[in-house]
């Protein structure tokens, strides 16, 4: 089993939908999860970093933790093409790490 | 602030080829350093992480070598290269006690 899974997609939507990224993972050790944005050729980005269970907001995005089910999620609201990109979550434990990241979700918002 | 380096940013090498990809960080010292490789359709693999000059940690055996012959410089290296090498190279860094990592542009390697 992978430690950290999603569903690989595409997820397409349209102009002002609210998105829904979902990642499970298998190691309940993780206390630190983060949502990386990977636009087509380009190097991932870091958008969201959270530490155990709870919500994040920044601007349109909310990253939310269930550490109880495993389940971390981003929500993206009022969606713009410029969305449009590959997210990848990631878990971590403390202390120096090697990565552990999901496949990505492709998301396409349409005008 | 930092930026992180990577060339070429595209690469077309012929089977049997050898390799280097460079990878520089600046505006930070001591940094963490990694390469990652993604396949098409697949997530990030961790090739290597370095913690400091010459400290190479290889996680997947292959033909690919890495060295760290400065502090912020990170150097992905095959004397052969194969087919199954194609990919998008990644090398990204994190600050020592950090967990965020930043990734570089990337070079996208072709193996005819």
């Amino acid at each position: 089993q992978k430690e950290v899974e999603q569903d690989p997609g595409p997820l397409s939507v349209p102009e002002g939908a609210i998105v829904s990224l979902n990642c499970t993972y298998s190691n309940s050790a993780f206390q630190y999860f983060m949502w990386y944005r990977q636009y087509s050729r380009k190097g991932p980005e870091l958008l969201m970093y959270t530490y155990s269970s709870g919500n994040k907001e920044d601007g349109r995005f909310t990253a939310q933790v269930d550490k109880s089910s495993k389940y971390i999620s981003l929500f993206i609201r009022d969606s713009q093409p410029s969305d449009s990109a590959t997210y990848l979550c990631r878990g971590l434990n403390t202390g120096f790490q090697k990565l552990v990241f999901g496949t990505g979700t492709r998301l396409l918002v349409s005008p | 602030s930092q930026t992180i380096h990577q060339w070429p940013a595209t690469l077309v090498q012929p089977v049997g080829s050898p390799l280097s990809l460079e990878c520089t960080v600046e505006g930070t010292s001591n940094p963490n350093l990694y390469w990652y490789r993604q396949a098409a359709g697949r997530g990030l693999q961790l090739l290597f992480y370095s913690v400091g000059i010459g400290q190479i940690s290889s996680e997947v055996p292959q033909n690919l070598s890495a060295s760290r012959p400065q502090d912020r410089q990170f150097i992905l290296s095959s004397k052969k290269l194969l087919l199954s090498d194609s990919g998008f190279y990644l090398c990204a860094w994190s600050a020592r006690g950090r967990n965020e990592q930043f990734f570089g542009p990337g070079t996208r390697l072709t193996v005819l």
